[in-house]
């Protein structure tokens, strides 16, 4: 079956210094692979969607970034964090990128930016 | 492009009661449709799904949804609701791009 599994589970970063949260999945092929955030009351916002190796798509202009260096990873990184980057956020994959598959979700990573 | 509604951000309601949770979706292609779950702290759950065929949809945790394209609409119900079910749901709707989630509705079950 497969898994989900996304780390750290909680940080506390001061607001300039560097994010780097990781996300990979086991027991399936080339997935479609997606980072969400939600802030308080805010409901989810999609920041990147990935449908394979290096191929990216950003929804929400911002100082986040996101790589996929490897088929079953997805990191989302900072180089300065600011304290709206402040949420939880959320990994997701799916079979296909629109359609009938639905997205599994990972137990996801509380930032608290200060 | 689809959009999601989810009329009411917050619904109290009595252990053993009934509930409904609204959601109105906007798109002008054909759409599958979805309900999940989110308690705290976690990442979301799927509770069920419309892709086609029957209008009503069992999923888990004794939970039902209608779709009904005529008003657009994808309400979730449950007859009797516990003290378990409290937690944060989203509805969700994909078509021809990727999925698309309301704001979710905050359900309080009170003892």
């Amino acid at each position: 079956s497969q898994t989900i599994h996304q780390w750290p589970a909680t940080l506390v970063q001061p607001v300039g210094s560097p994010l780097s949260l990781e996300c990979t999945v086991e027991g399936t092929s080339n997935p479609n692979l997606y980072w969400y955030r939600q802030a308080a009351g805010r409901g989810l916002q999609l920041l990147f969607y990935s449908v394979g190796i290096g191929q990216i798509s950003s929804e929400v202009p911002q100082n986040l970034s996101a790589s996929r260096p490897q088929d079953r990873q997805f990191i989302l990184s900072s180089k300065k964090l600011l304290l709206s980057d402040s949420g939880f956020y959320l990994c997701a994959w799916s079979a296909t990128l629109q359609g009938t598959y639905e997205q599994y979700f990972g137990p996801g990573t509380r930032l608290t930016v200060t | 492009a689809q959009s999601v509604t989810q009329l009411d951000s917050q619904v109290p309601v009595f252990e053993e009661a009934p509930v409904e949770l609204r959601c109105n979706y906007s798109s002008s292609v054909s759409v599958y449709l979805f309900w999940y779950v989110q308690y705290p702290n976690q990442g979301l759950q799927l509770l069920l799904k419309y892709l086609s065929g029957s209008t009503l949809v069992k999923g888990i945790n004794g939970f039902e949804a209608e779709f009904n394209k005529s008003q657009t609409s994808f309400h979730l119900r449950k007859p009797s609701v516990h003290i378990s079910d409290t937690a944060e749901y989203f509805c969700a709707v994909s078509g021809n791009t990727p999925l698309v989630f309301g704001k979710g509705t905050r359900l309080s079950v009170i003892a």
